[in-house]
């Protein structure tokens, strides 16, 4: 069955750190990918997406390139800021099977000032 | 728009006792997801819908376990008798077929704890 696999938290930076939070995916197909972040109290809300290999999904300041030849997906920012701190998810919608969505275990990120 | 509802947020119950949850997607989205949520973990399905249809409720524990979605629209899943091992968070979450391709718009969850 598909899978998803992310790096295991949790992630401690400082303000204005270079973030990476790794995920690579198993699949059948050719799935698509999402990032979703969860604030504290609130609800998973998609951060960025990609549905092809090659493209790049970005958001606030966020990206991920989809990565067929390494099945990858990882999430990167440049300079973290304190409301950043949130759990990340990497996520896959599999097409051949009717849009089932595969979920990682989430990153917890703290962000520090 | 509003976003996905969920109650209640937060439910405190004995173990054997009943419980349900209640889910009220975004207007106009046909799909509706319920997930489980551990500690530490991802969300894992339990049951989707298309409209009042489940099409995929294969991770569902039907012993215990059902769900409604009467006029596709509101959902109500039910938890009979719980478990202690069925603390943890319960999420909603929709979707559009118009919309991007997979992705799901998640309410808030309901955080069940069974003593």
């Amino acid at each position: 069955g598909n899978s998803v696999t992310q790096m295991e938290g949790p992630v401690t930076l400082s303000e204005e750190a270079f973030l990476t939070i790794n995920c690579t995916y198993t699949a059948t197909g050719y799935p698509s990918l999402f990032w979703y972040v969860q604030y504290p109290g609130e609800g998973l809300q998609l951060l960025l997406k990609a549905t092809k290999a090659d493209d790049k999904g970005s958001n606030k300041g966020f990206e991920a390139t989809y990565r067929k030849e390494t099945t990858s997906f990882h999430l990167e920012k440049g300079s973290v800021q304190v409301s950043d701190s949130a759990v990340y998810f990497c996520a896959l919608s599999d097409q051949s099977r009717a849009g089932k969505s595969t979920f990682g275990d989430g990153t917890t990120l703290t962000v520090k000032p | 728009e509003a976003g996905v509802v969920q109650s209640p947020r937060y439910k405190i119950i004995e173990k054997k006792q009943p419980v349900a949850f209640w889910c009220n997607p975004i207007s106009g989205h046909n799909t509706l997801y319920w997930y489980l949520q551990n500690l530490g973990q991802g969300p894992e399905l339990l049951i989707r819908y298309e409209n009042e249809e489940a099409v995929d409720d294969s991770q569902l524990p039907k012993d215990r376990f059902s769900a409604e979605r009467l006029k596709g629209v509101d959902s109500t899943l039910k938890i009979q008798p719980a478990e202690l091992g069925d603390s943890a968070v319960y999420l909603c979450a929709s979707s559009s077929k118009g919309q991007y391709q997979g992705e799901q718009f998640f309410g808030p969850g309901t955080r069940l704890t069974v003593l």
